[in-house]
């Protein structure tokens, strides 16, 4: 079975702080990673993905993700964020050959100006 | 380019009364498509998925039903509407020939059961 943990559930920072969310994931083979995020009354969207190659991705608005396989995270980064930022993020992965996502719970985010 | 609708965007229903929510893909031919309830510190829950007309695979045990009548059309239903049905039904939809492929989400419904 797959699944996807993500230990920080509510984060608020000031504007300018740096910022990382973890994600942790369980499954026994290769996989397929994906950050979305769901920004107040907007649809869910894509952030960034981690398919293969360059295990640092980087994604839309300076966010960027670190693949490390030998601790299964996948930790979501972001040097210096913004009050746009505010948002809900959420961790994904899919298991290579499988239709079917898992997410994590999301980490709702809030940046105070 | 590719678009996915939803509708209605809210929908306040009696317990007991049938429910259908639609959602439509345009732009793309074949795709998955999925149905999705998202609970507040719960993350997303996958109710139903598809990989073609026709082709219904459950999830969970549950009150609802799925259908695909067209190959961008699918259809969340149920016949007797529960309290815990209440919540946030999102749509989304992936590129057919692959089964690692990104996810597309819809605006959401949200249906209030009283």
């Amino acid at each position: 079975a797959q699944s996807v943990s993500q230990h920080n559930h509510h984060v608020i920072l000031s504007e300018a702080a740096s910022l990382e969310l973890g994600c942790n994931y369980s499954y026994g083979g290769t996989v397929n990673l994906f950050w979305y995020v769901q920004y107040p009354g907007q649809h869910l969207q894509l952030l960034l993905k981690y398919f293969s190659g360059d295990p640092l991705v980087k994604g839309i608005k300076g966010f960027e993700a670190e693949f490390i396989k030998s601790k299964f995270s996948f930790n979501l980064r972001k040097p210096s964020v913004q009050w746009s930022d505010t948002a809900e993020y959420f961790c994904a992965l899919s298991g290579q050959g499988s239709y079917i996502p898992t997410f994590g719970r999301g980490t709702s985010l809030i940046v105070h100006p | 380019s590719q678009t996915i609708h939803q509708w209605p965007a809210t929908l306040v229903q009696p317990v007991g009364s049938p429910l259908s929510l639609e959602c439509t893909v345009e732009g793309t031919s074949n795709p998955n498509l999925y149905w999705y309830r998202q609970a507040a510190g719960r993350g997303l829950q996958l109710l139903f998925y598809s990989v073609g007309i026709g082709q219904i695979s459950s999830e969970v045990p549950q009150n609802l039903s799925a259908s695909r009548p067209q190959d961008r059309q699918f259809i969340l239903s149920s016949k007797k509407l529960l309290l815990s049905d209440s919540g946030f039904y999102l749509c989304a939809w992936s590129k057919g020939d692959s089964r690692q492929e990104t996810q597309y989400f819809g605006p959401g419904t949200r249906l209030l059961v009283l």
